[in-house]
């Protein structure tokens, strides 16, 4: 089955300690996005790749970074993780970057920051 | 700038009842709406969407939802709940005068579905 998948499913690393979370998709999408989801919260997009196009959102801190070295996977970099982002990341993907396109989410990585 | 407001924090619904789960938007052009469901520690899963045509839009597992245009609602809705039903709903909605880059998520609505 066609799928978006994110390893690992659990991430527990220490304050200030560089992490890499990943997507992979299955679906050969175009565009693959990154988003934080906090406790109770709604998703927020962090940024996306249009193909090889990186797209970061105004607000996302410099601390978030994303490779994408291919079409099938894509990497979220926290370079000095605080307390403060300990968060679900969400990996979704969508086919191309039309209004009309659904993105279809992963099952997300849970991080917890000590 | 877009908006979705979903106004319950949480529903409770009995089993075989009828349920709904409100959403109204803002947009400054034509809305495109999306439901997605999360099932605890889980990603989004997508539902349903309305793009154009019929403001009945049918989707996965028998969830429905009706675009009203005058009311800026997109309430989801079943006819039968499930005890499975039983997760959090999100509503979220793009429109072509910003682009398509982002979607704009409600605050989410935890539906408890009692058996």
């Amino acid at each position: 089955d066609a799928m978006v998948i994110q390893n690992p499913r659990y991430q527990v690393t220490q304050f200030g300690k560089p992490v890499t979370l990943s997507c992979s998709q299955t679906l050969n999408h175009n565009v693959m996005y990154w988003y934080q989801q906090k406790s109770s919260q709604a998703p927020k997009l962090l940024f996306h790749y249009y193909d090889k196009d990186f797209n970061n959102e105004a607000d996302t801190p410099d601390n978030f970074q994303s490779r994408r070295p291919n079409t099938s996977f894509c990497f979220l970099d926290i370079r000095s993780p605080g307390l403060g982002d300990a968060a679900m990341y969400l990996c979704a993907t969508s086919r191309q970057r039309e209004v009309s396109d659904t993105q279809y989410f992963g099952p997300g990585t849970r991080l917890t920051v000590l | 700038a877009q908006s979705v407001a979903q106004p319950e924090d949480q529903v409770n619904v009995a089993e075989g009842n009828p349920l709904t789960v409100k959403c109204t938007y803002s947009v400054s052009g034509n809305p495109y709406l999306f439901w997605y469901v999360q099932y605890p520690n889980r990603g989004l899963q997508f539902l349903l969407k309305y793009i154009t045509g019929d403001n009945l839009v049918k989707g996965s597992y028998g969830f429905e939802a009706e675009f009203n245009k005058s009311q800026t609602s997109f309430h989801l809705k079943k006819p039968s709940a499930l005890v499975s039903d039983s997760a959090l709903y999100f509503c979220a909605v793009r429109d072509i005068q910003t682009g398509a880059n982002n979607l704009f998520f409600g605050t989410g609505t935890r539906l408890t579905v009692i058996p």
